[in-house]
């Protein structure tokens, strides 16, 4: 069975600092691995998603997640936060790549302070 | 379009009452989900159709009713619900388990139920 944990379930950083939000998974097969964020009293937005053809990935406003197998991580990051950023963000696997066996992480509230 | 409507955005419905929520993509996905979100958790996988079919049912009471009468279209009909189903219901869509570069779900924005 797969899994994901996310360390912290609430992230505080300032503006113009760095954004690292963690993700360890745990899978028996090579896993197909996502990150998406959630607004508040909004739907899921794709922020980025590894499925084996590179090991750091790059997503939509500035995101970006590096796979270590050896570490069994996919931590989020983002070189200067905005205040857009706040949000949910969750971790997500899949074993088999098909969306119908993705399993989320508990969530990571990040917040962005002046 | 890479978008998935759901309506209504917010329903109030009482414990005795009929309601549906509708979901809408034209993406050309043949996968379509439900999911249920409580407020501080992560979605919960309620039911997945595949082709038009019912593929799982993740043992989801039978107040709820799904139903795909189409390729672009998902409703999930509610009877007698409880307030513990109070919830963010989100309809998502994807391509069908070909993995790899396609394996992405796209999100609605969510009904907000509440039921009194």
């Amino acid at each position: 069975a797969q899994s994901v944990t996310q360390l912290g379930s609430h992230v505080s950083v300032s503006e113009g600092a760095l954004v690292l939000l963690r993700c360890n998974y745990s899978s028996s097969v090579p896993p197909y691995l996502f990150w998406y964020v959630q607004y508040p009293n909004q739907g899921l937005q794709l922020l980025l998603k590894y499925t084996s053809a590179a090991t750091l990935v790059k997503g939509i406003n500035g995101f970006e997640a590096e796979f270590k197998k050896s570490e069994t991580s996919f931590h989020l990051t983002k070189p200067s936060a905005h205040m857009s950023d706040a949000a949910e963000y969750f971790c997500a696997v899949s074993p088999t790549g098909t969306a119908s066996k993705l399993t989320f992480g508990t969530g990571t509230r990040l917040q962005v302070t002046l | 379009d890479t978008e998935v409507t759901q309506t209504p955005k917010h329903l109030v419905m009482g414990m005795t009452n009929k309601k549906s929520l509708k979901c809408e993509q034209h993406m050309g996905h043949r996968a379509m989900y439900w999911y249920k979100q409580k407020a501080k958790k992560p979605p919960e996988l309620m039911f997945v159709y595949s082709y038009e079919k019912l593929s799982i049912n993740e043992s989801v009471p039978s107040r709820f009713s799904p139903e795909c009468p189409n390729s672009s279209l998902l409703n999930l009909h509610l009877h007698a619900l409880q307030p513990e189903d109070s919830a963010l219901y989100l309809c998502a869509s994807s391509q069908v388990g070909t993995g790899g570069e396609n394996t992405e779900a796209f999100f609605g924005q969510g009904t907000r139920l509440t039921v009194v």
